[in-house]
């Protein structure tokens, strides 16, 4: 069974320093999706993106996020200059369509120091 | 998207069904009720959707009522690998609605 992808599964960085994210989605699906869940805490929203643009985002996804496709497979996700309360673990997810279900991966765990 | 409330935590026993409550009493014409679970340390899966008719696959069952205030999950067979966390989320058709938004779940614990 096709599954979401993501790299990778644990990632520890200085504060201050940008990271990526890597995902790649299930082949056929056009809609991609980024969450985190702080630890002990629920799954929250990031983002939504299709064709190539950012179709929602939440009051989390602020201007140290961005979200890009960079070819035909891979989604990453960016954070340009990483805060301690940023640790979390990152969830990508992709559907066929928007009224399809989304399908997750198991997760980036980001450690800032 | 409404509000869903589930109960924190249930226990139930390995080989007998588990039933899964879920108030979604502000529900709208359009919105559709999923549900999805989170064992430890995985990321969400999906299990099944409905927006007015019973489902089922090859997971479970879901009911929905006649007025569709609330529904019921139903693992037909509970094994040890079910135990997670089970979320009931109810989410706007629609592109402009396509965010899952997740509540507290509830922890189902499967027990030998």
């Amino acid at each position: 069974e096709p599954e979401v992808t993501q790299t990778p599964s644990h990632q520890v960085t200085q504060m201050g320093q940008e990271v990526i994210l890597r995902c790649v989605p299930i082949s056929n699906h056009l809609y991609f999706y980024w969450y985190r869940q702080i630890l002990g805490q629920k799954v929250e929203f990031l983002v939504s993106f299709y064709n190539n643009e950012i179709s929602e985002k939440s009051e989390i996804f602020d201007d140290q996020f961005s979200v890009e496709r960079p070819d035909g497979s891979n989604f990453t996700l960016k954070i340009r200059s990483t805060k301690l309360e940023d640790s979390a673990m990152y969830f990508c997810a992709s559907s066929v369509s928007y009224n399809q279900p989304q399908h997750f991966g198991d997760g980036t765990r980001l450690s800032i120091l | 998207d409404a509000k869903t409330t589930q109960p924190p935590s249930m226990d139930c026993a390995e080989g007998r069904a588990a039933n899964l409550p879920c108030n979604h009493s502000t529900i709208s014409g359009n919105e559709y009720v999923y549900w999805y679970r989170q064992i430890h340390s995985q990321g969400p899966q999906y299990i099944i959707h409905g927006l007015k008719n019973n489902e089922t696959n090859e997971m479970a069952s879901l009911i929905i009522t006649e007025d569709r205030k609330s529904s019921t999950l139903i693992l037909p067979h509970a094994t040890l690998r079910d135990t997670a966390v089970y979320y009931c989320i109810v989410r706007v058709a629609g592109a402009a609605g396509n965010k899952l938004t997740f509540g507290g779940g509830t922890r189902v614990l499967v027990k030998p």
